[in-house]
């Protein structure tokens, strides 16, 4: 099962900022977060990950609480073309890792 | 560009008649995946290549089987597929496992039709 929660669907206006939240309150020491997204009809594509600090990478920033248990990612300056399925994914670095997908948030870009 | 490239992007089968569908990838990465994702669900692993080591997921069915003959190529065989099979089958690569190279790339999936 998946470790995190996630609304199902949001809006967001075009140009502003996307604020993506997900919740993962049992995430262990060792567990990062992952954020993915799923464009309609494509393969899921990586945005970014984080274990603790604040990352930001060209296309998103994450911020992690400082407990751990929740994240927000934040697409700075939203397009039509951001409309997607995101997924906040709890994994470990070690040799049993895997992903295992949650359901998702369904982010609708409004022009 | 190095990619992961997934042939057909479409394939209709009928019930019961073997498929297989294939993956091929141009990362030189040590990990394959295959993921099953049905309509308006989120992907489920059935299983991975570590190099040449097959690793099963619990719950996939025996119907689905894999092949990774080299590196760069990876196959999906349904050897009798049924109608809750249709899905999108995606395969995906990393560089590694249990590091921090673990990052998966996808790629665009094989729609399965199952008449």
């Amino acid at each position: 099962d998946a470790k995190t929660t996630q609304p199902p669907s949001m809006d967001c206006a075009e140009g502003r900022a996307a604020n993506l939240p997900c919740n993962h309150s049992t995430i262990s020491g060792n567990e990062y977060v992952y954020w993915y997204r799923q464009i309609h009809s494509q393969g899921p594509q990586y945005i970014i990950h984080g274990l603790k600090n604040n990352e930001t990478n060209e296309m998103a920033s994450l911020i992690i609480t400082e407990d751990r248990k929740s994240s927000t990612l934040i697409l700075p300056h939203a397009t039509l073309r951001d409309t997607a399925v995101y997924y906040c994914i709890v994994r470990t670095l070690n040799r049993d890792d895997k992903i295992i997908f949650g359901k998702g948030t369904r982010l609708h870009i409004l022009p | 560009d190095a990619m992961v490239i997934q042939n057909p992007r479409y394939q209709v089968t009928q019930f019961g008649k073997p498929v297989t569908l294939s993956c091929s990838q141009t990362l030189n990465h040590n990990v394959m995946y295959w993921y099953q994702q049905k309509s308006s669900q989120a992907p489920k692993l059935l299983f991975h290549y570590y190099d040449k080591d097959f690793n099963n997921e619990a719950d996939t069915p025996d119907n689905f089987q894999s092949r990774r003959p080299n590196t760069s190529f990876c196959f999906l065989d349904i050897r009798s597929p049924g109608l809750g099979d249709a899905a999108m089958y995606l395969c995906a690569t990393s560089r590694d496992r249990g590091s921090r190279y673990n990052e998966q790339f996808f790629g665009p999936g094989t729609r399965l039709t199952v008449l």
